[in-house]
C-alpha cells in the first residue's frame, strides 16, 4: 500500500491556475475511476473538492475541476484565491481492496 | 445536519488498547459504509480501516491489520475502532469519516469528517 506521489508544494499568483498531479500505478488511479480530492486547512478536518476523478459535490467552487491521464489524475485549480492556501491531498481505490492517499501538497498563493 | 463526533482517545503506553467511538448524526447511519483515517502530527492523510452497511465487509491497511477491529452499532449510530498493541508510529488524530458518491464500501469520496480524536502512544 505506498502512497501515491504528490509535489510537496505548488505556488501561484492570485488569478492564476495550478495544477496538482497525483501519481499512481495500473493497480490504483490508473485502473480505477475512484480518484478524490481534499483540501485541508492547519487542525481542521478534510473537506472533498472532487469525487470520481472529475466530479465536484454541490457547493464547490467551479475554480476546481479534475481529470486524470494514465497513472497519474490531476487537480486544477484556476482564478487562484487567498482562501485556496491549504493542504490538498489525493486518493484512489486500489485493486487489493484498501484506499491509498497521497502524500499531500501545500497549495502557496504567492 | 451531519455529525460525526468521535471520543476515546488519550495517552497510551506501547503495547496498550484504546477503543474510539465515533457518534453519528443527522443521516441514516446504516446507509453509509464508515471509516477511520488518521493524520500523524505533521504528516498526511491514512487510510486505516472501512466497514460496510451491514459490517459483513471490513477492510484495514497492512499497517494495523491484526492488531486494530473496527466495527459498527446500527441501532446506536455508532462506528468503532478497538486498537491493540499500540505502537508510537499509530500516534495520530483519528478521525471518523462517511462516505458518499459510493458505488461500493470503498468506491467513493468521504463527504463529512469528525473533528478527530488525538491518540498518542508514548512511554
Amino acid at each position: 500500500q505506498s502512497a501515491l506521489t504528490q509535489p510537496a508544494s505548488v505556488s501561484g499568483s492570485p488569478g492564476q491556475s495550478i495544477t496538482i498531479s497525483c501519481t499512481g500505478t495500473s493497480s490504483d488511479v490508473g485502473g480505477y475511476k475512484y480518484v478524490s480530492w481534499y483540501k485541508q486547512y492547519p487542525g481542521k478536518a478534510p473537506k472533498v473538492m472532487i469525487y470520481e476523478v472529475t466530479n465536484r459535490p454541490s457547493g464547490v467552487s467551479d475554480r476546481f475541476s479534475g481529470s486524470k491521464s494514465g497513472n497519474t489524475a490531476s487537480l486544477t485549480i484556476s482564478g487562484l484565491q487567498a482562501e485556496d492556501e491549504a493542504h490538498y491531498y489525493c486518493s484512489s481505490y486500489s485493486s487489493a481492496s484498501t484506499l491509498v492517499f497521497g502524500g499531500g501538497t501545500k497549495v502557496t498563493v504567492l | 445536519e451531519v455529525q460525526l463526533v468521535e471520543s476515546g482517545g488519550g495517552l497510551v503506553k506501547p503495547g496498550g488498547s484504546l477503543r474510539l467511538s465515533c457518534a453519528a448524526s443527522g443521516f441514516t447511519f446504516s446507509r453509509h459504509s464508515m471509516h477511520w483515517v488518521r493524520q500523524a502530527p505533521e504528516k498526511g492523510l491514512e487510510w486505516v480501516s472501512s466497514i460496510s452497511t451491514s459490517g459483513a465487509y471490513i477492510y484495514y491497511a497492512d499497517s494495523v491489520k491484526g492488531r486494530f477491529t473496527i466495527s459498527r452499532d446500527n441501532d446506536k449510530s455508532a462506528l468503532y475502532l478497538q486498537m491493540n498493541s499500540l505502537r508510537a508510529e499509530d500516534t495520530a488524530v483519528y478521525y471518523c469519516a462517511r462516505l458518499e458518491y459510493a458505488a461500493f464500501e470503498l468506491g467513493g469520496a468521504f463527504d463529512n469528517w469528525g473533528q478527530g480524536s488525538l491518540v498518542t502512544v508514548s512511554s
